[in-house]
């Protein structure tokens, strides 16, 4: 049973354009996480998020937590081919306790 | 300061084999959890060890064991491999006492398993 449904799970697009990924569950989560991994290489963790409703900007990408703390997305403005690479969002339960990944978006940006 | 490494970065087992793959966690880090990640997919919580004790434990059966030194580097055992193992596992650090928001997860590079 996946607890974190990620979608889409492929996207390729062309540089410039603007895209957002979804994580969404039944669950509620303490604080959620977001991943990027690159071939060869563990997941870097990109953004923890931990209030629902929470909205936290990196760069080019905005995470929000659902009130709920049930869902959190991933919005990318004008993708660069560096942004290539596994996207993955992962759930934490409680203090110390493990990650709950989701499947993971592959993200291909074209120059 | 050197991050989470993982030895050996590949390897290649028949079924049936033993394995054991070792970690050394991030300075100044006292728990290593364990994840098993097959191609395309996320990663899998195996377990987790915290003052060389197993803390949590995902859905793995008992062919998959642990252990954590003193110096807080752990070792993940499979026995009786099946081809179904193959996968890159991965380890992670982190400080055993934190709260949700600080719950942050150092991830080594992997070894890459192959199982014939």
């Amino acid at each position: 049973t996946q607890l974190l449904e990620q979608s889409p799970q492929f996207l390729s697009i062309q540089e410039g354009e603007n895209l957002t990924v979804y994580c969404n569950s039944s669950s509620v989560f303490s604080s959620l996480q977001w991943y990027r991994q690159e071939p060869g290489e563990g997941p870097v963790l990109l953004v923890t998020v931990v209030t629902g409703g929470e909205v936290k900007k990196l760069k080019r990408l905005t995470f929000q937590f659902g009130d709920a703390r049930k869902d959190s997305s991933l919005h990318i403005t004008a993708a660069q081919p560096g942004d290539t690479g596994l996207y993955l969002c992962a759930g934490v339960r409680a203090s110390g306790s493990r990650l709950t990944f989701g499947e993971g978006t592959q993200l291909t940006v074209n120059p | 300061d050197a991050g989470v490494t993982q030895s050996p970065t590949h390897l290649i087992k028949t079924r049936g084999q033993q394995v054991t793959l070792r970690c050394s966690p991030k300075s100044g880090h006292d728990t290593v959890s364990w994840y098993q990640q097959a191609l395309g997919q996320g990663p899998q919580f195996i377990f987790q060890y915290y003052e060389e004790e197993e803390r949590q434990r995902g859905n793995f059966p008992d062919r998959f064991s642990g252990h954590q030194f003193p110096n807080y580097s752990s070792e993940l055992n499979v026995n009786a491999l099946l081809l179904g193992d193959s996968a890159l596992y991965l380890c992670a650090s982190s400080l055993g006492q934190r709260l949700a928001g600080e719950n942050i997860q150092y991830f080594g590079a992997g070894t890459r398993l192959s199982v014939l």
